[in-house]
């Protein structure tokens, strides 16, 4: 089976500027959550999706929105790009969300220039 | 706010020595424990879980973690580590709302053969 699948792979954009990413969950995955990590440190949580509808949001400006789609895959929009936003976005899938075990897929490297 | 704490910033071992990877948490709740492992060049990967029952969990390539809910701790251990351990070790547990992973900033290690 396909883990969890996301694009693009790396993505360059300036400052100011609007970029969105795209994340497939495992077949069978209801939820999906979407992760920053930056150099050096753990993933932080953004937001967690399940059948559409927005479970949870972490500590993130609203500049950082996301959505997903009835066939459960999901977009992360990044709205006015800052220096800071570079780093690895991570998408996970989990069968229902909440407390579910989250897989994670390889990632978009995103540089702010 | 909850918090994960990984003591150690960059281990260096030996083939064959033992590891053990300190992992403390800050919510008294229940709470499910994690340990995901990103080789180089890969992305995360579940090593284990802990949800509840048996406080000794077992996981991938000979790993395996203690909760010790008195310690607040989840410590890593392998008795014999070999040179393809060599990767980030990342400490998460779920959030009090149940839908976030909270990520340690993870341990280095890096195994000589």
């Amino acid at each position: 089976d396909a883990g969890v699948t996301q694009s693009p792979t790396h993505l360059i954009k300036t400052r100011g500027q609007q970029v969105t990413l795209r994340c497939s969950p495992i077949s069978g995955h209801k939820s999906v959550s979407w992760y920053q990590q930056v150099l050096g440190q753990g993933p932080q949580f953004i937001f967690q999706y399940y059948e559409k509808e927005e479970r949870g949001r972490g500590n993130f400006p609203d500049r950082f929105s996301a959505r997903q789609f009835p066939n459960y895959s999901s977009e992360l929009n990044v709205n006015a790009l800052l220096l800071g936003d570079s780093a690895l976005y991570l998408c996970a899938s989990s069968l229902a969300g909440g407390a579910d075990t989250q897989y994670f897929g390889p990632g978009t490297r995103l540089t702010v220039l | 706010a909850q918090s994960v704490s990984q003591h150690n910033h960059h281990v260096i071992l030996s083939e064959a020595a033992s590891l053990e990877l300190g992992c403390n948490y800050s919510y008294g709740g229940t709470v499910n424990l994690f340990w995901y492992v990103q080789y180089p060049g890969q992305h995360l990967q579940l090593l284990l879980k802990y949800f509840s029952g048996d406080p000794l969990v077992k996981g991938i390539k000979g790993f395996e973690a203690e909760f010790i809910k008195s310690k607040f701790s989840f410590n890593l251990r392998k008795p014999s580590v070999q040179w393809s351990d060599t990767a980030e070790y990342f400490c998460a547990v779920n959030s009090e709302a149940g839908t976030a992973l909270i990520f340690g900033k993870g341990t280095t290690l890096s195994v000589s053969s």
